[in-house]
């Protein structure tokens, strides 16, 4: 069955870094493009992040560009998110998610991996 | 402030279908048929229920369903049961980013 298994999070300080990642199991991972999306707490859900089957396109939401860098290694079923210039804005819960294909919508998620960003 | 609007709340008994709205601009909503639905349930990860518009994932049970009008899109929940308390969000392709809702918590009564 799918799985996405999150990993990464912690607490960091504002103006600092996290690398997030995902592993994945139970589809052919390099077929399908995949997404980052958060949730602060109590709060409703944002989308972050999309990359290709390839890795080849990418895109961010406004919110995050410059900051956070999503990518993929197809070898390893793992995709990843780099967080840089972190600010307390960011802190979510963060969850890694399937791409339905073409609908433009997520089948499967993981249980999150929890960003906080305070001093 | 979400891009789209969704009301904060909504409730019915059991057996009956409520309706909860989900409305946007010709830029997303009424602009691509790339609406989804998701279940969230307290401390867990959401769940697909409806995707482009009115699809249901297998798995999903027929009681729920969705639609869209113009600018606003809509799911719909029939013959009510205890375990779909919980909140549902819409979401819409809007040309690059995906735009959710805030979110609406359905009580059944």
């Amino acid at each position: 069955q799918v799985q996405l298994v999150e990993s990464g999070g912690g607490v960091v300080q504002p103006g600092g870094s996290l690398r997030l990642s995902c592993a994945a199991s139970g589809f052919t991972f390099s077929s399908r493009e995949m997404h980052w999306l958060r949730q602060a707490p109590g709060k409703g859900l944002e989308w972050v992040a999309i990359i290709s089957s390839d890795g080849t396109y990418k895109n961010y939401a406004n919110s995050v560009k410059g900051r956070l860098t999503i990518s993929r290694d197809n070898s390893k079923n793992t995709v990843d998110l780099q967080m840089n210039s972190l600010r307390p804005e960011d802190s979510a819960l963060y969850y890694c998610a399937r791409d339905i294909s073409g609908s433009y919508s997520v089948d499967y998620w993981g249980q999150g991996t929890l960003v906080t960003v305070s001093s | 402030q979400s891009a789209l609007t969704q009301p904060p709340s909504a409730s019915g008994s059991p057996g009956q279908s409520v309706t909860i709205s989900c409305t946007g601009t010709s830029s997303d909503v009424g602009g691509y048929n790339f609406v989804s639905w998701y279940q969230q349930h307290p401390g867990k990860a959401p769940k697909l229920m409806i995707y482009e518009v009115s699809k249901r994932p297998s798995g999903v049970p027929d009681r729920f369903s969705g639609s869209k009008s113009g600018n606003t899109a809509s799911l719909t929940v029939s013959g009510l049961q205890a375990e779909d308390e919980a909140d549902y969000y819409c979401s819409s392709f809007a040309g690059s980013p995906w735009v959710f809702g805030g979110g609406t918590k359905l009580t059944v009564l």
